[in-house]
């Protein structure tokens, strides 16, 4: 089944801990993106990659890293989580930057 | 600049049509996209719309958009419960690098 999977679904934590959440595809798709989903802000992109080794920002990167050595993954890191990065975060990927996005179900972070 | 605006909440009774709305600002949109989010679950791409056309129809969708007025809209016919979700508009455009810039999401309660 063509999907993209997140890891974990749900994670509460302290902040300063580093963490990462992971994100994976099996549709062989070059473009791969997070977002994060906060009340009434709709999402709101952090980071996205063209293809393997090539990431560039989005509207909301501070305090967050992300790596692209492989096609299918796109882990996205949290060198020291704050409170205001409490959020729901949604990976997504597409064969390419101008292709149909398709998202992950999404991982519920808690920052306490 | 980018912007998507949605209202925030709209209550129909089941087997009634669903009328969500959306204006946007960008007059350089490629693709228009409505994406529903069901409680604790992730995007479903439900339709989308090329920016040269004026309507789809998807079974029981219809996209309508009116590019002069910068106004999409999705009519859900024949609602029924199953179809309380969130529902999300959401826009890319040309030279942006494949960033979906959303709305903050119309809410559908659909009473039996």
């Amino acid at each position: 089944e063509a999907q993209v999977t997140q890891n974990p679904r749900y994670l509460i934590t302290v902040t300063g801990k580093k963490l990462t959440v992971t994100c994976s595809q099996n549709m062989n798709h070059e473009y791969m993106s997070w977002y994060r989903q906060d009340p009434g802000l709709g999402l709101r992109q952090i980071y996205y990659s063209m293809n393997v080794e090539v990431t560039d920002k989005g509207d909301v990167p501070e305090g967050y890293k992300v790596s692209r050595k492989e096609k299918r993954n796109f882990p996205l890191i949290l060198e020291s989580p704050s409170p205001n990065q409490t959020s729901l975060y949604f990976c997504a990927s597409s064969l390419s930057w101008q292709e149909t996005q398709y998202f992950g179900p999404g991982t519920r972070l808690l920052v306490l | 600049g980018e912007d998507v605006e949605q209202s925030l909440f709209l209550s129909v009774r089941e087997g009634d049509s669903s009328v969500i709305n959306c204006t946007y600002t960008d007059s350089s949109s490629t693709y228009l996209y409505w994406y529903k989010q069901e409680p604790g679950a992730g995007l479903q791409l439900l339709t989308y719309i090329f920016s040269n056309m004026d309507m789809k129809q998807d079974q029981r969708l219809t996209v309508l958009l009116n590019k002069k007025d910068k106004h999409l809209s999705l009519r859900i016919a024949d609602t029924q419960t199953g179809d309380s979700a969130i529902y999300f508009c959401a826009e890319t455009f040309s030279g942006n690098t494949g960033k979906l810039i959303f709305g903050q999401g119309t809410t559908l309660q659909v009473k039996p």
